[in-house]
C-alpha cells in the first residue's frame, strides 16, 4: 500500500492565485482529514469528510473548500491565495467502524509546503 | 468543545535520561489519547495510545500514563536516544460532538549526544 499521497509537496502561489492540493489514500479509510502545520502551532483542522459525498468543516475552514466524491479522494482547493495561508498542509486518513469510542490511528501523507507571495 | 495543552514547549534531555511530556484536556468525557511523533521535515506519525479504561501503556521505551480525574496524560521515554529527538504532539478525542481529534500545539524534545 502506498498509504497517503499528497501531491504537489512545494509550490509557490502568486496572492490571488488558485490550486488544488491532491490527496489520495488506498486503505480503503472512510475518514479523512486536511490539516495545516503552521510554525509552533501545532496541527489545525480545515475540513473533514466521513465517507464519500459527506464533507464538514473544521477549525478553520475559511479560504478552503473541499470534495469527496470517492472514497480514495479528498482534494483541498485554494481559492483566491492569501500570505496567510503559507503553511504546510497534511492529509491524514482512518477508519472508523462507528460509536463514539472507537477511533483509530491517522494516517498522515507527507505534506504539501505552500508559499503565498 | 475540547482544549488540549501541552508543557513544557520545549525540553533538552542528556542522551540515556529520561523525558517526561505532560497533557491536559477539559472535556471529561474523552476517552480516547493519542501520541504523535513529528520529526523534522516528516510527517506526523502514531508511536502510542491509551483508551480512558486504562491508567497505563507501554512499548519498549515509551510508555503514557493517564490521570482521569486530574484530567492529564503523560508521554515517559526512557533511556532516551538522539533518534528521539522530535516534535512530540498529544491530542485527545472527545466522546460527543465533532468526532475529530483535538491536537495539543506540540512539544519539541531534544536529545544531547
Amino acid at each position: 500500500n502506498a498509504g497517503v499521497t499528497q501531491t504537489p509537496k512545494f509550490r509557490i502561489l502568486k496572492i490571488g492565485q488558485s490550486m488544488t492540493l491532491q490527496c489520495t489514500q488506498d486503505m480503503n479509510h472512510n475518514y479523512m482529514y486536511w490539516y495545516r502545520q503552521d510554525p509552533g502551532m501545532g496541527l489545525k483542522l480545515i475540513y473533514y469528510s466521513v465517507g464519500a459525498g459527506i464533507t464538514d468543516k473544521g477549525e478553520v475552514p475559511n479560504g478552503y473548500n473541499v470534495s469527496r466524491s470517492t472514497t480514495e479522494d479528498f482534494p483541498l482547493r485554494l481559492e483566491l491565495a492569501a500570505p496567510s495561508q503559507t503553511s504546510v498542509y497534511f492529509c491524514a486518513s482512518n477508519h472508523r467502524t462507528g460509536g463514539s469510542a472507537n477511533t483509530g490511528e491517522l494516517f498522515f501523507g507527507e505534506g504539501s509546503r505552500l508559499t503565498v507571495l | 468543545g475540547e482544549n488540549v495543552e501541552q508543557h513544557p514547549s520545549t525540553l533538552s534531555v542528556q542522551e540515556g535520561d529520561s523525558a517526561v511530556i505532560k497533557c491536559t484536556y477539559s472535556d471529561s468525557a474523552s476517552n480516547y489519547f493519542p501520541w504523535y511523533k513529528q520529526e523534522l521535515g516528516k510527517r506526523p506519525q502514531l508511536i502510542i495510545d491509551i483508551r480512558s479504561n486504562v491508567g497505563e501503556k507501554k512499548d519498549q521505551r515509551i510508555a503514557v500514563t493517564l490521570n482521569k480525574t486530574a484530567k492529564h496524560f503523560s508521554l515517559h521515554i526512557t533511556e532516551t536516544q538522539p533518534e528521539d529527538s522530535a516534535v512530540y504532539f498529544c491530542a485527545a478525542f472527545p466522546r460527543e460532538g465533532n468526532n475529530r481529534l483535538a491536537f495539543g500545539k506540540g512539544n519539541q524534545v531534544v536529545v544531547i549526544p
